[in-house]
C-alpha cells in the first residue's frame, strides 16, 4: 500500500508553545519524496518542505523543522514558538517514484494557535 | 518561481449547469497537469492525470464523462464539470509540472464550486 497517515486531526496550543505535527507513511519504492503543505483558510496550497527519501538529514527553516526517520517511516514538522499565523491545515504528503508523480496526501491536522 | 493560475477563484451556480475551470502554467511548459478535489474538512483527493495532447487519465471511481479534462496545449488544462448537482460542489485544485522525474508540481490557488 502507499498511504500517508496523519493522526492527529486537530490540534490546539496556546501561542509560544512548540507543537509537532506528526506524519507516518507507507511505500513500496526505495526512491520517493516527502512533503508538507499549509492550507490556511483561504484554501491555496503553500509549499512548505519536499524530501527525498535518500536525505535524512533533518532541516531547521526558521521557526520549522523537519524530522525525518526511515526507521519509522515518519517525517514529523514541528512549529517552535508558534503564532496565531500558523493557523492552518497542515499536509504531509508521499510522491512515490513508481507513481508517475501522483502527490498522496494525508488527511491533513488542523492546527488552531491561540492567542 | 513557477506560477499557476487557476480561474475563476470561485463560482456559485445552478444546478444542471456546466461549469469549467481553467489551470494555466504561467511563466513554464506544462508537460502534465492534475486535478484534486477537496470536499469540506477532508483531504486532496487527486482526479485525474493529463498529459498535454493525450487523453486525461481518472482515478478509480471518478466519471470521466461527468469531469471532462481537456490540455490542449502545453499551458492550459481545463476541467468541465458538466451538468453539475449539489453533491459536486467542493473545492478543485490543479497543479502543473513539467517534463522530467525530479520535478515539482506546483498548485494553482483552487476553484470554490458551490452547486445551488
Amino acid at each position: 500500500a502507499q498511504k500517508v497517515t496523519q493522526a492527529q486531526t486537530e490540534i490546539s496550543v496556546v501561542e509560544k508553545e512548540d507543537v509537532t505535527l506528526d506524519c507516518v507513511y507507507e511505500t513500496r519504492d526505495t526512491t520517493y519524496y516527502l512533503f508538507w503543505y499549509k492550507q490556511p483558510p483561504s484554501g491555496e496550497l503553500v509549499f512548505l518542505i519536499r524530501r527525498n527519501s535518500f536525505d535524512e538529514q533533518n532541516e531547521i527553516s526558521g521557526r520549522y523543522s523537519w524530522n525525518f526517520q526511515k526507521s519509522t517511516s515518519s517525517f514529523n514538522f514541528t512549529i517552535t514558538a508558534s503564532q496565531v499565523v500558523d493557523s492552518a491545515v497542515y499536509f504531509c504528503a508521499l510522491r512515490p517514484w513508481s507513481s508517475a508523480s501522483k502527490i498522496i496526501f494525508g488527511s491533513g491536522t488542523r492546527l488552531s494557535i491561540r492567542p | 518561481g513557477a506560477v499557476v493560475s487557476q480561474h475563476p477563484s470561485w463560482v456559485i451556480c445552478k444546478s444542471g449547469t456546466s461549469v469549467k475551470i481553467e489551470c494555466r502554467s504561467l511563466d513554464f511548459q506544462a508537460t502534465t497537469m492534475f486535478w484534486y478535489r477537496q470536499f469540506p474538512k477532508q483531504s486532496l483527493m487527486l482526479m485525474a492525470t493529463s498529459n498535454e495532447g493525450s487523453k486525461a487519465t481518472y482515478e478509480q471511481g471518478v466519471e470521466k464523462d461527468k469531469f471532462l479534462i481537456n490540455h490542449a496545449s502545453l499551458t492550459l488544462s481545463t476541467l468541465t464539470v458538466t451538468s453539475a448537482h449539489p453533491e459536486d460542489s467542493s473545492f478543485y485544485i490543479c497543479s502543473a509540472t513539467k517534463r522530467g522525474d525530479n520535478q515539482p508540481q506546483h498548485f494553482g490557488d483552487g476553484t470554490r464550486l458551490s452547486i445551488l
